[in-house]
């Protein structure tokens, strides 16, 4: 059975400084992997996705994630954090059909 | 471009009562997903639908019935609401019609109430 982990509930991070957010998962064969951003009473938005190739993925507003295999993880990261970018993250992962399994969320605090 | 539109908002109902979910895309998507979202839980997914005409269950479908209206449209029912289905819920869409990679969009979300 697919599952995700988001292993912190909340990160805090000083403006400017590196921040990471975790996520570990579990699926059956070779996994599709997602960022999704989510804002006070907005739906989600698309950060950025794994599919095959390289382990270092980058997408929207600065952030990029790292793949690995032998962990079965897949971070996001970015490397100056701005206080806009306080936010509720979710990790997502899919085994090639249509289920998409959705971590539980961290939410990163970023401080000025 | 819209993208991905809800109606209604906002709902409170009391226990045992129906209503209907609207979603519509105007990105010309063929896949299209019904998820709900509690505190502490991420995103669960209800139904989805491949393809016009067609429609599958996700992970917790029970007490709700969908309808794929037509290529832009994807409703969701619920029949007879409970205090459990208290949720923000979230419609979707994706351009394939076969899951894998593809990227989700996301509307704004309903919250809905069950008393």
């Amino acid at each position: 059975a697919q599952s995700v982990a988001q292993p912190e509930d909340q990160v805090n991070v000083a403006e400017g400084n590196p921040l990471t957010v975790k996520c570990t998962y579990s699926v059956s064969g070779n996994p599709y992997l997602f960022w999704y951003v989510q804002y006070p009473n907005r739906g989600l938005q698309f950060l950025l996705k794994y599919i095959t190739g390289d382990n270092l993925v980058k997408g929207s507003y600065g952030f990029e994630a790292e793949f690995n295999k032998s962990q079965t993880s897949f971070h996001l990261k970015k490397p100056s954090a701005l206080v806009s970018d306080s936010a509720l993250y979710f990790c997502a992962v899919r085994d090639g059909g249509f289920k998409t399994i959705f971590g539980a969320g961290t939410r990163l605090f970023v401080k000025a | 471009n819209a993208g991905v539109t809800q109606t209604p908002k906002f709902q409170v109902l009391k226990t045992g009562q129906s209503m209907t979910l609207q979603c519509a895309q105007d990105m010309n998507h063929n896949s299209m997903y019904w998820y709900r979202q509690d505190p502490g839980m991420g995103l669960r997914l209800i139904y989805y639908s491949a393809s016009e005409g067609t429609t599958d269950k996700g992970e917790v479908p029970n007490g709700y019935n969908v309808s794929r209206l037509n290529k832009r449209e994807f409703s969701l029912r619920l029949e007879s609401a409970a205090p459990s289905q208290t949720s923000v819920y979230f419609c979707a869409s994706s351009l394939g019609t076969s899951g894998g990679s593809d990227t989700q969009y996301f509307g704004p979300g309903t919250r809905l109430t069950v008393l």
